[in-house]
């Protein structure tokens, strides 16, 4: 059982370059989440899904977009990348039932220099 | 503004020592969620916390929510180093008309062995 997994794990970009960070889950869970970690601090919500064509803003949109074309993949797009975004990416996603956590990936360490 | 606030953001304590995290919210709590994150590592989920004064506890962690459901408590009894890490609170905060999960600032454990 895979759950959540995240590609690529490592990524260096140059300032101005673009990238799209993947996220895929064979859950079928409806909710997906995109969050950004920043070091020795909590996670910031950047982006989210409640289902395939669906998505909302969350806490810190700001230079980032996201699709949902199908349940089970959420990528998330860095158009121009800056050194502010260089970040831990953690995906997530929950089926939303009571009791029921988010899963996350492993995370995806991003450099922007 | 943070949504989440976490108590303290950082915690050293001796070995057998107990401790409280706390998670505060001005809004209403649908659903708590105590995570642990190792440093460097994803996500563990340690419990979930939805009815107003309920408690639960897991090996030497407890946890609790109010009855206004809008602060939550994580103490853990006699800590060992493997307690180190950084606990997160995550909670379900209505916005827009659906669930986004949002977590706090969260606190970094050390314990002196």
């Amino acid at each position: 059982n895979a759950g959540v997994t995240q590609t690529p794990k490592f990524r260096i970009l140059k300032i101005g370059q673009s990238m799209t960070l993947q996220c895929t889950q064979d859950m079928n869970h409806n909710y997906m989440y995109w969050y950004r970690q920043d070091p020795g601090m909590g996670l910031k919500l950047i982006y989210y899904s409640v289902g395939a064509g669906i998505t909302d803003k969350g806490e810190v949109p700001n230079g980032y977009n996201v699709s949902r074309s199908t349940t089970e993949d959420f990528p998330l797009r860095l158009e121009l990348a800056a050194p502010s975004q260089t970040s831990v990416y953690f995906c997530a996603s929950t089926n939303h039932q009571p009791g029921s956590p988010l899963h996350f990936g492993n995370g995806t360490r991003l450099t922007v220099t | 503004s943070q949504e989440l606030e976490q108590s303290p953001q950082s915690l050293i304590v001796q070995e057998g020592k107990n401790l409280t995290i706390n998670c505060t919210s001005s809004k209403t709590l649908y659903g708590l969620y105590w995570y642990k994150q190792k440093y460097g590592e994803g996500l563990i989920f340690l419990m979930m916390l939805q009815k107003g004064g309920e408690e639960k506890s897991h090996e030497k962690i407890t946890a609790k929510l109010d009855e206004k459901k809008q602060q939550s408590s994580l103490h853990i009894t006699a800590s060992q180093p493997s307690h180190a890490g950084i606990y997160l609170c995550g909670a379900d905060i209505l916005g827009s008309g659906t669930y986004k999960y949002i977590f706090g600032t969260g606190t970094r454990l050390k314990v002196l062995a």
